[in-house]
């Protein structure tokens, strides 16, 4: 299965963003969807595992969402601070495969 | 807390092959389970392999089967991943990275190898 990103978005400090992940091939409800964030020359860090969980230490702007009319999972950021400007990622899996988006590049502008 | 410390940059020949490692620590051996995920400059992550050492699993993404193996010793707690008949396609980095125990979400991450093919 695929999973699809927009390439970028942009959004003003203070602001909100949604960013969506549509999974072709499958239901998206069918196994949980994870959001990492990743900044230039570091390794990713989970900001939403398991479709809507936050782990500790990430602010509660973050919040996940699937919808299955539109078979896709939404990373939602609210209150924009600039530190939020990074790469973004959704993941998946199905039993042998692992699926990552193509990811989205976020500019808090 | 489990920390993943993977060997150092490589260079290599078009052709070649190279071996990354991935020490873990912090947690039970029996409960990881090693996924390798590489990017490329510029580009997003790519997921190529996994290994879950309790049940001796190995699952391979299709674009790498014919080039991958991934192993575990679990003497060592350490995984590893070699590619074969290397490109300057696979230039990259390469990370390790495990889900915690009962989860499959990738919160554990190695620093990452960076690989670099080139004649």
């Amino acid at each position: 299965f695929i999973l699809t990103q927009p390439h970028s978005v942009s959004e003003s400090p203070g602001k909100t963003v949604t960013i969506s992940c549509t999974r072709s091939g499958g239901s998206i409800a069918s196994n949980y969807v994870h959001w990492y964030q990743q900044r230039p020359g570091s390794a990713p860090t989970t900001v939403i595992y398991e479709d809507n969980q936050r782990p500790s230490g990430v602010p509660d702007r973050f919040s996940g969402s699937i919808d299955s009319s539109s078979n896709s999972a939404s990373l939602t950021i609210s209150g924009l601070k600039t530190e939020d400007e990074a790469d973004y990622y959704c993941h998946s899996s199905d039993p042998s495969n692992q699926v990552f988006g193509g990811g989205t590049k976020l500019s808090v502008l | 807390q489990v920390q993943l410390v993977q060997s150092g940059a490589e260079v290599k020949k078009p052709g070649s092959s190279v071996r990354v490692s991935c020490k873990a620590s912090g947690g039970t051996f029996s409960s990881y389970a090693f996924s390798w995920v590489r990017q490329a400059p510029g580009q997003g992550l790519e997921w190529m392999g996994r290994i879950i050492p309790i049940v001796n699993l190995v699952n391979y993404a299709q674009n790498f089967q014919d080039r991958i193996t991934i192993s575990a010793d679990e003497s060592t707690t350490t995984a590893y991943m070699e590619l074969i008949s290397l490109k300057s396609e696979d230039t990259a980095i390469y990370y390790c990275t495990t889900p915690p125990a009962h989860s499959t979400s990738f919160d554990y991450w190695g620093q990452g190898t960076p690989v670099t093919v080139s004649s």
